[in-house]
């Protein structure tokens, strides 16, 4: 079964900061792309990265994602205070159909 | 615009049973997979089923085999999810995902409703 291990748990950085965030995967699934929402305080999630590094409709180039194998990364560039939320990577596999990670939450100071 | 809008969701006792419904809007909803996504109060999210374009191949979590069902009506555009024997694990909010594939390429959840609260207690 595949599993998603996000870190670190919580992010606290100040505006204008960059923010890294890890998803590593139990294994290699055969296509190997990692997606990534952002879930804001009270709303739905919104699709933010897929194929592990093209950005969704409308999403700030301040964000880009990377990564190959078991291990993908989604970079915030410069921080600005409505980043603040949950983001969760996931992927498609056999074992379940689709997982996600526990989710990073990124805090503005 | 794409619009996805969960209802039935509401308070049911241990044991029983509940049908979630979402209603798809502003795209052509016969050739997306729907997906159920899960989020009890507090936690992470949890893919609970999928069902392909036409109805005819479901997917489900383990956590949810043969107790949950989904299963769509094209004819009215709307997803459903059958629940029954719930218990106090399966309380969360419950959304509605549209499945965008590209085949060999990549696949994610393209849009989703605002979600529908269920409660399991007594």
């Amino acid at each position: 079964e595949l599993v998603l291990t996000q870190s670190p748990g919580t992010l606290s950085l100040s505006p204008g900061e960059r923010a890294t965030l890890s998803c590593r995967a139990s294994l290699g699934v055969s296509n190997g792309h990692t997606v990534w929402y952002q879930q804001r305080a009270g709303q739905a999630p919104r699709l933010l990265i897929y194929g592990t590094s093209t950005r969704a409709t409308g999403i700030p180039d301040r964000f880009s994602g990377s990564g190959s194998g078991t291990d993908f990364t989604l970079t915030i560039s410069r921080l600005e205070p409505e980043d603040c939320a949950v983001y969760y990577c996931q992927q498609y596999g056999n074992s379940p159909l689709y997982t996600f990670g526990q989710g990073t939450k990124v805090e503005i100071k | 615009e794409v619009q996805l809008v969960e209802s039935g969701g509401g308070l049911v006792q241990p044991g029983g049973s509940l049908r979630l419904s979402c209603i798809a809007s502003g795209f052509t909803f016969s050739i997306f997979e729907m997906s159920w996504v899960r989020q009890a109060p507090g936690k992470g999210l949890e893919w609970v089923s999928s069902v392909n374009g036409g109805g005819g191949r479901t997917f489900d979590a383990d956590s949810v085999k043969g107790r949950f069902t989904i299963s769509r009506d094209n004819s009215k555009n709307t997803l459903y999810l059958q629940m029954s024997s719930l218990t106090a694990e399966d309380t969360a909010v419950y959304y509605c995902a549209r499945v965008l594939v590209v085949p060999g390429e990549h696949r994610e959840f393209d849009c989703w409703g605002q979600g529908t609260l269920v409660t399991v207690s007594s």
